[in-house]
């Protein structure tokens, strides 16, 4: 069946260091991938897509991703922390079916940043 | 701000009650989902309309229902609440139903006591 892992619930990082967070998926063909933030009271925001082309992707905020084939793995990088990503991220594929598409989120990786 | 307007913001209700959360897309999407996130769960996708048309299905209870209106607002219905129901829902839109981007409201809190 289809999923996305991140495998890492809580993260703490200090402030100014690197990040990254991991997302694994499973899914038979080529995926879409995407990767979200969830702001503490706030809906969900993308902070990048993955469809094609050059597999590591700029995103809003510093961030970036990069798609691995080999490893089904689409991890989220950062390389310098401000206090403001304090925040849960969310890894997703989406997953075709029937002619129609549908997101699959990962369980979500809750970053905390230490001054 | 993502466009999309979800109301009410909280709610709370009692088990065996029945509730309807709504939502607004943005201007000039076609496509609406619900999603349920609760701590055991996770974020847990629950259905996508496309133009007033269901389009997807996924982990929504027999207990629930959704439509969207002409008017493309959508509207997610919970009956026979439970303890369990007790979640943050989350509407999102997008343009199309090709898995662009999804932009999402700020959610409706349901808290059934």
């Amino acid at each position: 069946a289809q999923s996305v892992t991140q495998p890492d619930i809580h993260i703490t990082v200090s402030e100014g260091a690197s990040l990254e967070l991991r997302c694994n998926y499973s899914y038979g063909a080529t995926p879409y991938l995407f990767w979200y933030v969830q702001s503490p009271g706030q809906g969900l925001q993308l902070l990048l897509k993955y469809f094609s082309g050059d597999t590591l992707v700029q995103g809003i905020k510093g961030f970036e991703a990069e798609f691995k084939r080999s490893q089904s793995s689409f991890n989220l990088r950062k390389p310098s922390v401000h206090w403001s990503d304090a925040a849960e991220y969310f890894c997703a594929v989406a997953i075709f079916s029937g002619g129609y598409n549908k997101l699959i989120f990962g369980a979500g990786t809750r970053l905390a940043v230490h001054p | 701000d993502s466009g999309v307007t979800q109301t009410p913001k909280h709610l709370i209700t009692a088990t065996g009650q029945r509730v309807t959360l709504r939502c607004s897309p943005r201007s000039g999407d076609l496509s609406v989902y619900w999603y349920q996130q609760s701590l055991d769960q996770g974020l847990q996708f629950l259905i996508q309309y496309y133009n007033g048309e269901e389009r997807a299905k996924g982990n929504i209870l027999e207990r629930f229902s959704a439509q969207q209106f002409p008017d493309l607002h959508s509207e997610l219905n919970l009956s026979s609440l439970e303890l369990g129901d007790s979640a943050l829902y989350f509407c999102a839109s997008s343009f199309d139903h090709s898995a662009g981007e999804l932009f999402f409201g700020e959610g409706s809190r349901l808290t059934v006591l």
